[in-house]
C-alpha cells in the first residue's frame, strides 16, 4: 500500500462544476500538508497548503481530518484552465527533508 | 527573479553510460531536493540537502546513484551504468527554509532516456 494515495481519475466536469479530491496517507506522524498542480509535461506548482482548521483560496478549499488521515481539495465554479494534475504532498517531522506525492488526481475542465 | 534551473533539459543515454544531472537552485535557498518522476506518478524523493550537508539520501534506488552540493548551491545527481529502469523525469526543487515543510520551488526537469 503506498503512503499517499489519491484516485488518479480522470475526472470530466463541465465549466461551473463543483469538484472535490480526496487523499489519504498512512503515517499518524505526518505534519505539513500541501496540494501542488502540475500541467502537461511541466513542473508541479504550489497551490495551496493544508491546515487542520481548514483554508479557502478564492475558488479552491482545503481540508485536512488528522484522525481519518485524508486531505481534501475542493474546487468551486471550475474553469478551463484548473484542468491539471492535482498531487497530494505529506511531509514528516518538522525540518525533515523528506516529501511523500501522491500519484495525482487528473481533471479535465470542458467546455 | 530567476527560479531553479535544470540541465540538460533532455538526455539520451545508451545502457551502461554514466549521465550527470545539473541543478540550479534559487539563488540563497537553504534546501534542495531531487525527486525522480516516472510517467503517470508522482515525484518520488530521492534525497535532500541543507545547505551542503545530505541529510537524507533514502529515496536513491542504488549505489548507481550519487548527489552533491559541495557549496551549498548547484547540486549535481549522478547515476553510475545507466539502466532502462532510470527513464524518467527527474526534478530538482528548492526551499527557502530548511526541511519539506515550506513551498518548494521546482526546475523543469531533466527528461533521461535510456537506450
Amino acid at each position: 500500500r503506498k503512503e499517499v494515495e489519491q484516485d488518479p481519475g480522470p475526472f470530466n466536469v463541465p465549466e461551473g462544476a463543483t469538484v472535490a479530491f480526496n487523499c489519504t496517507y498512512s503515517n499518524s506522524a505526518s505534519q505539513s500538508f500541501f496540494w501542488y498542480r502540475q500541467d502537461c509535461r511541466k513542473e508541479p506548482k504550489l497551490l495551496m497548503s493544508v491546515y487542520s482548521s481548514g483554508n479557502e483560496d478564492g475558488r479552491f478549499t482545503a481540508q485536512l481530518n488528522r484522525a481519518s488521515q485524508y486531505i481534501s481539495l475542493l474546487i468551486r465554479d471550475s474553469k478551463l484552465s484548473d484542468s491539471a494534475t492535482y498531487l497530494c504532498v505529506v511531509n514528516g517531522r518538522t525540518n525533515a527533508g523528506k516529501s511523500t506525492f501522491g500519484d495525482g488526481t487528473t481533471l479535465t475542465v470542458k467546455p | 527573479g530567476a527560479g531553479v534551473s535544470q540541465s540538460p533539459r533532455y538526455k539520451v543515454a545508451k545502457r551502461g553510460q554514466d549521465v550527470a544531472l545539473r541543478c540550479d537552485p534559487i539563488s540563497g535557498h537553504v534546501s534542495l531536493f531531487w525527486y525522480q518522476q516516472a510517467l503517470g506518478q508522482g515525484p518520488e524523493f530521492l534525497t535532500y540537502f541543507q545547505n551542503e550537508a545530505q541529510l537524507d539520501k533514502s529515496g536513491l534506488p542504488s549505489d548507481r546513484f550519487f548527489a552533491e552540493r559541495p557549496e551549498g548551491s548547484v547540486s549535481t545527481l549522478k547515476i553510475q551504468r545507466t539502466q532502462q529502469e532510470d527513464s524518467a523525469v527527474y526534478l530538482c526543487a528548492s526551499s527557502l527554509f530548511q526541511g519539506s515543510s515550506y513551498e518548494q520551488y521546482f526546475g523543469p526537469g531533466t527528461r533521461l532516456t535510456v537506450t
